[in-house]
């Protein structure tokens, strides 16, 4: 079974540019998560998606992040423009139904650094 | 704001000994689970634990539930290099609308094992 994809794998890029993450979710599954994770921390739910509605994005900093999944499969995530502090990895997981004792699958992470 | 507090942050430690990592909320959750991470990798599911006071073991890891639904620990006996990874406890709880579940996750404890 092919795991969750997720490109690229490292960007760099300078303040106030856009940048936007792709990812592939495990066949199937319908809840999708982006995370972003500062290193050496926990990851920080961005927004989380069911299908294609959107269940929570409470801490997704609207005025400069958004996220799409347009058929319920794959999703992006931009972000315009970017700020210094934007640097982490995003991460993104998915799982079959987001219930109890549902196990969230990660891909590998996307690896920001703004400069 | 980070519901779930781990401790300790970090642990270095030799070979062969024995170590426990906290996980504490002052939040309910309807399940707690545990994961790992290597570097440059998505965080792995370890174990999954749903009732309060629920003991898993996991060959040299065993993870409890607090009682009451809000804390849970992992004790590790007999260390190995091979265990060395960032630990990541992450609780469940309901999106508004209830029909899902968000996954909130820990700060984290770094973990190195020294040979």
């Amino acid at each position: 079974e092919a795991g969750v994809a997720q490109s690229p794998r490292y960007k760099i890029i300078e303040k106030r540019q856009s940048v936007a993450f792709w990812c592939n979710p495990i066949s199937g599954h319908a809840t999708l998560y982006w995370y972003q994770q500062i290193l050496g921390q926990g990851p920080k739910l961005l927004i989380q998606f069911q299908n294609n509605g959107v269940v929570d994005d409470s801490q997704l900093p609207k005025d400069r992040f958004s996220a799409e999944r347009l058929k319920g499969v794959d999703s992006t995530l931009k972000i315009q423009p970017a700020k210094l502090e934007d640097s982490a990895v995003y991460l993104c997981a998915s799982s079959f139904r987001g219930l109890e004792n549902t196990e969230a699958f990660f891909g590998q992470g996307t690896r920001l650094t703004v400069v | 704001t980070q519901l779930l507090e781990q401790s300790p942050q970090f642990l270095s430690i030799q070979e062969g000994e024995n170590l426990t990592v906290y996980c504490n909320s002052s939040s309910v959750f309807s399940s707690l689970q545990w994961y790992r991470q290597e570097p440059g990798e998505g965080p792995v599911l370890l174990v999954t634990v749903v009732t309060g006071g629920e003991v898993k073991k996991l060959k040299r890891l065993t993870f409890q539930f607090g009682d009451a639904r809000k804390d849970s620990s992992l004790h590790i006996t007999a260390a190995q290099p091979g265990d060395t990874g960032l630990y990541l406890c992450a609780g469940a709880r309901r999106n508004y609308g209830g029909a899902t579940n968000k996954l909130i996750f820990g700060t984290g404890t770094l973990l190195a094992v020294q040979p």
